[in-house]
């Protein structure tokens, strides 16, 4: 089976611009997951997507936003991009909700802004 | 603000040494418990999923238990190897479901 997939692995963007991450998840996975790691924050919870419905969000501001498609599929948006957030965005699949089911990580994106 | 705290922040070990990790939270706020295996340049690895008071779980030469009255999870590596060397990180999930807080890890170095 194949794994959690991301793209793009790497982004360079500049301060304002917006982007757009893709994850894939595991097939028959319904529930994805979104994490930032920072050397200064560590890694830190963004949002969990279960059946296309937004169900759980991190303490982080409204520029970064998600959604789930029905095929399970999750784009995460960050508008008007600062430069902390420059990190590595993980997202992680699970059969069921992420709260009590095993999660399995992507390889991350790594985005840079300037 | 949920706090999960992680002790100690690093260890070395030599190969074949047993060790052991905590990870302590507030017991008021508790819900599920996730330990993860995170290596250098590689994607953080789910260990276990802990729900229930006096959980117990193992995998290998890996083990966890769970103390949710006083708020501490245990993990413990018997005979530690080289590929055991990795950032092992606790995660809690509050006791609405609604808020994961990692802690900041303990990173164990294994020599051989």
């Amino acid at each position: 089976k194949a794994g959690v997939t991301q793209t793009p692995r790497y982004l360079i963007k500049t301060r304002g611009q917006q982007v757009t991450l893709s994850c894939s998840p595991i097939s028959g996975h319904r529930s994805v997951s979104w994490y930032q790691q920072t050397p200064g924050q560590g890694l830190q919870f963004l949002f969990e997507y279960f059946s296309e419905t937004q169900r759980n969000k991190g303490n982080f501001p409204g520029r970064f936003s998600g959604r789930q498609f029905s095929n399970s599929r999750s784009e995460m948006n960050v508008s008007t991009l600062e430069l902390g957030d420059s990190a590595l965005y993980l997202c992680a699949s699970s059969f069921n909700r992420g709260t009590t089911d095993t999660q399995y990580f992507g390889p991350g994106t790594r985005l840079t802004v300037l | 603000i949920l706090n999960v705290e992680q002790s100690p922040q690093s260890l070395h070990v030599q190969e074949g040494d047993s060790t052991n990790f905590t990870c302590s939270f507030p017991s008021s706020n508790f819900y599920a418990l996730h330990w993860y295996r995170w290596e250098t340049a590689k994607s953080p690895e789910a260990l276990f999923v802990m729900t229930l008071n006096g959980d117990e779980k193992k995998k290998g030469r890996i083990s966890a238990t769970l103390n949710t009255k006083e708020g501490y999870s245990y993990l413990y590596i018997k005979g530690s190897q080289p590929e055991d060397s990795a950032t092992y990180l606790c995660a809690l999930w509050d006791n609405y479901g609604q808020n994961f807080v990692f802690g900041p890890g303990t990173r164990l170095s294994v020599l051989p």
